[in-house]
């Protein structure tokens, strides 16, 4: 199956400060990029769909200076969390498709806590 | 917009029994695919088993399968012959199909939590 591979897997940072997390697809070009939040025991809530070449579209309520998302390649995507406060912490996921999978393949997740 | 429902936060079966989990949905399409993906504790979200929503023949992956049943809007994952390596969080999911562009985003449910008694 399609790799998706997403870096760093824990990241701890200070607030006031910006983490970069990055979504790479290894084996396929990734049309679409689309990055989720998951808070503990809850469900997957998607942030925003990304494809390469354009601006991201984000969901309601998704502050999108705070949130960055760049997908300037067909196998990379990053989020940026900017001015990163306590409450930005959570597990953030990446998935990618391309034009000719049914599926989304997802990336290992990252934990980013703000301290 | 589309909404999909599991109406079951934890279940549990023991070992080499089966299982099922249940999944509903709300949508006014008529083509569109159903997914029930696997979380275990790593986080990785793994892809169980797929169903396109035009296919009436129920998805079948080894020891998963799936009870869609369109009319009702319901789509249940069957777990045969369950293992430990079964015991995880499972989300059932909807996408609208290849034809609507822009809306390609992938709708979980809340999650059913699945734990194997040894």
């Amino acid at each position: 199956g399609a790799v998706v591979s997403q870096h760093p897997s824990w990241v701890i940072c200070k607030s006031g400060t910006s983490v970069k997390i990055e979504c790479r697809s290894l084996d396929f070009q990734a049309t679409t990029m689309f990055w989720y939040r998951q808070f503990p025991k809850q469900s997957l809530m998607l942030m925003a769909t990304s494809n390469e070449g354009s601006k991201a579209t984000y969901e309601q309520g998704v502050e999108k200076d705070k949130f960055l998302i760049n997908h300037a390649s067909l196998t990379l995507s990053t989020l940026t969390v900017t001015s990163a406060h306590p409450e930005d912490s959570s597990f953030y996921i990446c998935s990618a498709r391309s034009t000719s999978n049914t599926e989304a393949f997802f990336g290992q997740g990252t934990r980013l806590t703000v301290v | 917009a589309q909404t999909v429902t599991q109406s079951q936060p934890e279940m549990s079966v023991q070992e080499a029994e089966t299982v099922t989990l249940s999944c509903t949905y709300d949508t006014s399409e008529s083509d569109y695919y159903l997914f029930w993906y696997k979380q275990p504790p790593s986080r990785q979200m793994i892809l169980v088993i797929r169903q396109e929503a035009y296919k009436q023949q129920n998805a079948t992956e080894n020891r998963f399968s799936v009870n869609f049943q369109k009319a009702a809007k319901s789509f249940s994952l069957k777990i045969s012959d369950s293992q430990l390596g079964d015991a995880a969080m499972y989300f059932c999911a909807y996408r609208s199909s290849w034809m609507n562009f822009g809306n390609e985003k992938l709708t979980f449910g809340t999650g059913t939590r699945l734990t194997i008694i040894p």
